[in-house]
């Protein structure tokens, strides 16, 4: 079965300064990737995902990630934060075909001004 | 107005008691979810369905229940509480896939029902 290990639960970062997200996930066929952001008080929202084809996927405000097959990595990246990035991220995977995603354990990341 | 909509958004109960949580949906998706968020363990899957008559259990199920009403309403019951069932919980759906597409798993959720069991 496949697993999704995000290795860190939380990160604190000052604005302006770059951040990178750690997904790696368990699996030995070929999967989809998910990264997903919650804000506080509200659901979660798709930020990207990584279906086929470029190993680099952009999504909405500014985030990027990169899809790493031999590291089996999905880590999440942003070249400059600002204090509205302030949320919970989840990274998650799905087996290609698959019927529902297995999420990671979330990493908190806090903007500090 | 949402797309994928849950009642309520917050209850507080008392050990032994029967709760039920909503979720509608207006996408038209055929496949719902629900899942449950606790800190540090990431979202879990409780139960799935994948249209009217199919109901399939989750990595969490003991201790809830499922209905299935119609395409666009999956309901979650917890048929007596107990603490260790608080949490945030999360109604999702996903679709079948456009034809000659597989499903890719994605998922889109409602804003979430936080349930606290004294």
């Amino acid at each position: 079965a496949q697993s999704v290990t995000q290795l860190d639960s939380q990160v604190p970062v000052f604005e302006e300064a770059p951040v990178e997200l750690r997904c790696n996930y368990s699996s030995s066929v070929s999967v989809y990737l998910f990264w997903y952001v919650q804000y506080p008080n509200q659901g979660l929202q798709l930020l990207l995902k990584y279906l086929s084809g470029s190993t680099l996927v952009k999504g909405i405000n500014g985030f990027e990630a990169e899809f790493n097959k031999s590291q089996t990595s999905f880590h999440l990246r942003k070249p400059s934060v600002h204090i509205s990035d302030t949320a919970e991220y989840f990274c998650a995977v799905s087996l290609q075909g698959a019927q529902k995603l297995v999420f990671g354990q979330g990493t908190r990341l806090t903007i500090n001004p | 107005d949402a797309d994928v909509t849950q009642t309520p958004r917050n209850r507080i109960t008392k050990t032994g008691k029967r709760i039920m949580l909503e979720c509608s949906q207006t996408k038209g998706h055929d496949r719902m979810y629900w899942y449950r968020q606790d800190p540090g363990l990431g979202l879990r899957l409780i139960y799935y369905s994948f249209d009217v008559k199919d109901i399939n259990k989750g990595e969490i199920s003991d201790g809830y229940s499922v209905s299935r009403q119609a395409q666009a309403k999956f309901s979650l019951s917890l048929e007596s509480a107990i603490p260790n069932q608080t949490a945030l919980y999360f109604c999702a759906t996903s679709d079948l896939g456009s034809s000659g597409t597989s499903n890719t798993g994605e998922l889109f959720f409602g804003e979430g029902s936080r349930l606290t069991v004294l």
